[in-house]
């Protein structure tokens, strides 16, 4: 079955602008998870959905949102761009069950965005 | 919260060498992954392995959860082995794992 997308794969903003990236899920999953890679600080947690509701958040600014549908896909969105936000943005979707089931976490390739 | 910390931060071995990457975390957890990411970048799932032990090929791990350590073998290593290998933890009624900073791995031919 098919994987994780993520589209876009590269994007280069500039500083103030705004961006919106998108997760497809494997089919079946009802649960999407973003993360932040960036050279100085590693992967870091940014939110995570399930069932269109945000279960979980990541010490992030106001300007990192996202949102899932009903489909599961989920997009997020960073607003007034700085030159920190250039990462590599990570999307992991994952056949969840109850809060103590396994939760194994499948990643795409990732959106690779560029502030200048 | 949960911390995560990973060694030897980086590696050099010879192609068909045997290597041991390390994961501590600071807490129970409920579930734990390593990962390997390739050079474009994207995050390969390796095992799920909260506890006990599982062998995939030339990789085999192990969670010794209630000393709060897991351990990946790599065994008769392969040019294609290098890359950044990643632990991550997630602690139980959360959903958020926590990475580690990473193991990078060179193996030269």
């Amino acid at each position: 079955k098919a994987g994780v997308t993520q589209t876009p794969r590269y994007l280069i903003k500039t500083r103030g602008q705004q961006v919106t990236l998108s997760c497809s899920p494997i089919s079946g999953h009802r649960s999407v998870s973003w993360y932040q890679q960036t050279p100085g600080q590693g992967l870091q947690f940014l939110f995570e959905y399930f069932s269109e509701t945000q279960r979980n958040k990541g010490n992030f600014p106001g300007r990192f949102s996202g949102r899932q549908f009903s489909n599961s896909r989920s997009e997020m969105n960073v607003s007034t761009l700085e030159l920190g936000d250039s990462a590599l943005y990570l999307c992991a979707s994952s056949h969840r069950g109850g809060p103590l089931g396994a939760n194994v976490l499948t990643f795409g390739a990732g959106s690779r965005l560029t502030v200048l | 919260g949960i911390q995560v910390e990973q060694s030897p931060p980086d590696l050099i071995l010879q192609e068909g060498a045997n290597s041991t990457l390390r994961c501590n975390f600071s807490d129970s957890v409920n579930n734990l992954q390593w990962f390997h990411q390739n050079p474009w970048g994207q995050l390969i799932n390796l095992f799920y392995i909260p506890s006990g032990t599982k062998q995939n090929g030339r990789l085999s791990a192990t969670t010794v959860a209630t000393e709060r350590y897991s351990l990946l073998y790599i065994s008769s290593s392969q040019t294609t082995d290098s890359g950044v290998y990643f632990c991550a933890a997630c602690t139980s009624g959360t959903y958020k794992y926590i990475f580690g900073t990473g193991t990078r791995l060179k193996v030269l031919a």
